[in-house]
């Protein structure tokens, strides 16, 4: 099955500074990549996704960025603000058949 | 328009017992989707429901089961509850099988 590891666990960072949070997947057959933002206490929001078509999706201060033939893809923040604090979480999906989760990054933006 | 709603916000049970989780998709949304998210960890994904079947289901035991019903509203049943199963049990609805999926605020169940 599929296996997804995500770095850092934390990531501390200025209010300002640009966040990557990096993840690598196993299954070849992966084609949709989404990222979400988890608040203290809240549920889980899609902030940004990518199919395995794309290598890039920009919205705003958010990217993603794929490369299929590595298996990784990685989140990009930039010009981060203190609301940015969270847990983002990876995921990679076949077909939307079974989604599977990184780990989770805590990003802590210091103001 | 109307979120994922789940019920209830948190439950107690004791070791043993068995235990029935509730969800609400978004209005128009088919497919379902049950994660277990334990203390400070990432999300595991428990079953997939789309047009009322069950279509997946993740490496969790058989005690672990559930249903759609007609109007695409879910129910997740944990029998023989163990320590191990408290969690925040979140429901993500969709609006078809691929699909982005929506959160809903999650069932926190302390098994003790």
């Amino acid at each position: 099955g599929e296996n997804v590891e995500q770095h850092p666990s934390t990531l501390s960072v200025q209010e300002g500074d640009s966040a990557v949070i990096k993840c690598t997947y196993s299954d070849s057959a992966s084609n949709y990549f989404p990222w979400y933002k988890q608040e203290l206490g809240k549920r889980p929001q899609l902030i940004i996704d990518i199919r395995s078509n794309v290598g890039e999706k920009k919205d705003q201060r958010i990217a993603v960025t794929l490369n299929k033939t590595a298996k990784h893809f990685s989140l990009h923040i930039t010009e981060t603000q203190p609301e940015d604090s969270a847990v983002y979480f990876c995921a990679a999906s076949n077909n939307f058949n079974k989604f599977y989760f990184g780990s989770g990054t805590k990003l802590n933006v210091k103001p | 328009e109307a979120g994922v709603t789940q019920s209830p916000t948190h439950l107690i049970k004791t070791r043993g017992q068995q235990v029935t989780l509730r969800c609400s998709p978004i209005s128009g949304h088919t497919s379902v989707y049950w994660y277990q998210q334990a203390l400070g960890l990432g999300l595991q994904f428990l079953l997939w429901y789309d047009e009322g079947e069950e279509r997946n289901r993740g490496n969790f035991p058989p005690r672990f089961s559930g249903r759609q019903f007609p109007n695409y509203s879910s129910e997740l049943n944990v029998n023989a509850l163990e320590l191990e199963d408290s969690a925040l049990y979140l429901c993500a609805s969709s609006p078809g099988a691929g699909l982005e999926q929506y959160f809903g605020p999650g069932t926190r169940l302390t098994v003790t």
